[in-house]
């Protein structure tokens, strides 16, 4: 089963409107972590936001933000604002257990490609 | 502060050579993480490194290893090179200690090219 789903292969968006992507998750650990990347057309991937599965809050980091339904499983991430330069894949990842010795690595989702549209 | 390099950029070599790719992490971090991203598809974890330990290994054959060096610098090694073996090859590191410990910065990674 995919540990890490994101539906939206592509989405569109205009300039200065915000635009949410889709991510849904599978574990049965109670600890983890989400995480979200941008990887422009350069390929360098870019950390946005972390969210944690015991933060009561959801994470914002200027114009990112985690809408985190632990329920549902699903941690999506909303850009406000878009900008050209906003253009680009993003990474959807989780890492499992924070206990000392559990494994760290992240397992990625299979990405969103966002074009913003001037 | 200096972010989490690579080298080389890019590589090129065919089928059945050996291949070296080379990661250097940010300062004070000790652990490395390897992954491994074909054309048009998502990362694949391969290796995790820590304190010169290899810690987790991903779903890859035993033609591909590395080590981590006393200065916490990473190499990861591919021999037998197969034509699908291209791919964009990302190198990420963590401190796994302290309040951010879950972050991971990647570097800009090398493209390795098998023909």
């Amino acid at each position: 089963a995919q540990k890490i789903t994101q539906t939206q292969p592509g989405m569109f968006v205009q300039e200065k409107e915000a635009v949410t992507l889709d991510c849904t998750y599978d574990t049965s650990d109670q600890s983890y972590g989400l995480f979200w990347y941008k990887q422009p057309s350069s390929g360098e991937m870019i950390f946005l936001i972390y969210q944690g599965s015991y933060d009561e809050q959801n994470a914002t980091e200027g114009r990112y933000s985690l809408n985190f339904q632990k329920a549902r499983k699903s941690a999506n991430l909303v850009i406000s604002a878009s900008q050209l330069g906003d253009s680009a894949m993003y990474f959807c990842a989780m890492r499992e257990g924070r206990e000392l010795g559990s494994a760290r690595q992240l397992t990625f989702g299979s990405g969103t490609q966002l074009t913003v549209l001037p | 502060e200096a972010g989490v390099t690579q080298s080389p950029t890019h590589l090129i070599k065919t089928r059945g050579q050996q291949a070296t790719l080379r990661c250097s992490p940010i300062s004070g971090h000790t652990s490395v993480y390897w992954y491994q991203q074909a054309l048009g598809l998502g990362l694949q974890f391969l290796l995790w490194y820590d304190e010169g330990e290899e810690r987790n290994r991903g779903n890859f054959p035993p033609r591909f290893s590395g080590r981590q060096f006393p200065n916490y610098s990473s190499e990861l090694n591919v021999n037998a090179l197969e034509l699908e073996d291209s791919a964009l090859y990302l190198c990420a590191s963590s401190s796994d200690r302290g309040r951010k410990s879950y972050e991971q910065y990647f570097g800009p990674g090398t493209r390795l090219t098998v023909t």
